[in-house]
């Protein structure tokens, strides 16, 4: 089946450390995006990839990096410059027309600083 | 980046036909009207697309007016699993959307 893989589901996070979040997608789509998403809150859009080995900021791009040298993944790091990382964080892909067939999103992962 | 206005919250009970309103008064000539719908620790998923007048597909009705400053999504006979939080987004092929706080609507039994 098509989709995006998002992992971790939950992962745990101590004070000034980077984590790496992971997307994969095999759905040969071309833009990927992440999303953060906190309590009762709607989706905030960190950075984006329209291609490979280009990506642009979003909203909220500080304390975040991404990297896109596959067009399959599209990983995240919250660095320890991020001050409040705990979040839901969505991945999602699209065609170049995303008007035409929509974002697809990953089930997302559960970021907790301890 | 066209922005859209919705209620914060609704509740309906089951059986109901529940229309929720969303306004986006600076709407462009080449933007279209999306919505999606999201639960709890999941991702939002399509739910239909528009650009003027009605559209219809299975799961939903969008009703869209001759000024376009506006958006009416319409879930016809919600149940219990029509509990969710929906996004109207405006915006044209190629550019990025906002997707706002949402619309959560809570069925009641």
């Amino acid at each position: 089946d098509g989709g995006i893989t998002q992992s971790p589901k939950y992962l745990f996070r101590k004070e000034g450390q980077n984590v790496t979040l992971s997307c994969e997608q095999n759905l040969n789509h071309d833009a990927m995006y992440w999303y953060r998403q906190d309590p009762g809150q709607g989706l905030r859009l960190i950075y984006y990839s329209q291609i490979v080995n280009d990506f642009q900021k979003g909203d909220i791009a500080e304390g975040y990096s991404v990297s896109r040298e596959k067009k399959e993944s599209f990983p995240l790091t919250v660095t320890s410059a991020q001050k409040n990382p705990t979040a839901f964080y969505l991945c999602a892909s699209s065609t170049g027309q995303v008007l035409v067939y929509g974002y697809t999103f990953g089930s997302g992962t559960r970021l907790t600083v301890v | 980046l066209a922005k859209t206005t919705q209620p914060i919250s609704m509740d309906s009970y089951e059986g109901q036909e529940v229309n929720i309103t969303c306004s986006h008064n600076n709407i462009a000539t080449n933007d279209y009207i999306t919505w999606y719908q999201q639960f709890p620790s999941q991702g939002p998923r399509f739910i239909i697309q528009g650009y003027k007048t009605k559209v219809t597909n299975e799961v939903a009705s969008l009703f869209i007016p001759a000024d376009r400053k506006s958006s009416t999504l319409s879930l016809p006979r919600v149940s219990l699993s029509d509990t969710a939080v929906y996004y109207c987004l405006v915006g044209e092929a190629g550019n990025q959307f906002y997707f706002g706080t949402g619309t959560s609507l809570t069925v009641i039994p």
